[in-house]
């Protein structure tokens, strides 16, 4: 699976558009891009998900870059629910198990 | 139920004990995945079960770790002989689909200690 890149830690204030982005310059044809977050200490939520064409679903955005190298997940109006550690994940839609990053934490401010 | 469901939520062991842990998938879900969180983002898979058929276990130390998904049974991970080094969250995941078609629906972990 390919690897991806996050920067560590953002800040966003309350009720403003958050935009995590992520590199995976070395995904491949037929691997989806998969977001899920872990708020606190509990297990990770699914987000959303895409392969080449921009997702949105009640939750967020999903924007990918035409040569797929890099994507941005889009929280429309951030609220302090919201802070929280967000995984972005490349894998062959086939794939079996969930490969982890180190994810980026998300802090909403009030 | 209609939410993953792990027991118990906290679990301390001394080093040399036996460690149980238990899952409940999400009722229709064939598929149950544990992972193992060590540190704070690292996660690690450990193994997958459709029903109660091990999938793919690559990711088990299985000098210690073993697994069941049994009939009318919660799922469980058992670890002989703990170690420091297992300490850890220990998160179950259910899923209609064993690949990623599929969005994974975790439970709330089990915290395990071990001193």
């Amino acid at each position: 699976d390919a690897k991806t890149t996050q920067p560590p830690s953002m800040d966003c204030a309350e009720g403003r558009a958050a935009n995590l982005p992520c590199n995976h310059s070395t995904i491949s044809g037929n691997e989806y891009v998969y977001w899920y977050r872990q708020i606190h200490s509990q297990g990770p939520q699914y987000i959303i998900h895409g392969l080449k064409n921009n997702e949105t679903n009640e939750m967020a955005s999903l924007i990918i870059t035409e040569d797929r190298k890099s994507s941005t997940l889009i929280l429309p109006h951030a609220t302090l629910r919201d802070t929280a550690v967000y995984y972005c994940i490349v894998g062959n839609v086939a794939a079996r198990q969930l490969t982890f990053g180190s994810g980026t934490q998300l802090t909403v401010l009030p | 139920g209609e939410e993953v469901a792990q027991t118990p939520k906290h679990l301390v062991r001394g080093e040399g004990q036996k460690a149980k842990l238990y899952c409940a998938p999400i009722k229709g879900h064939s598929y149950v995945f544990w992972y193992q969180q060590v540190l704070k983002n690292e996660f690690k898979f450990l193994i997958s079960f459709q029903n109660e058929n091990v999938f793919d276990e690559t990711g088990m130390p299985k000098e210690r770790f073993s697994a069941k998904c049994l009939p009318n049974s919660p799922c469980s991970l058992e670890i002989q002989a703990t170690k420091l080094e297992d300490s850890a969250v220990y998160f179950c995941a259910s899923s209609q689909t064993m690949t990623l078609r599929g969005e994974q629906f975790f439970g709330p972990g089990t915290r395990l200690t071990v001193l």
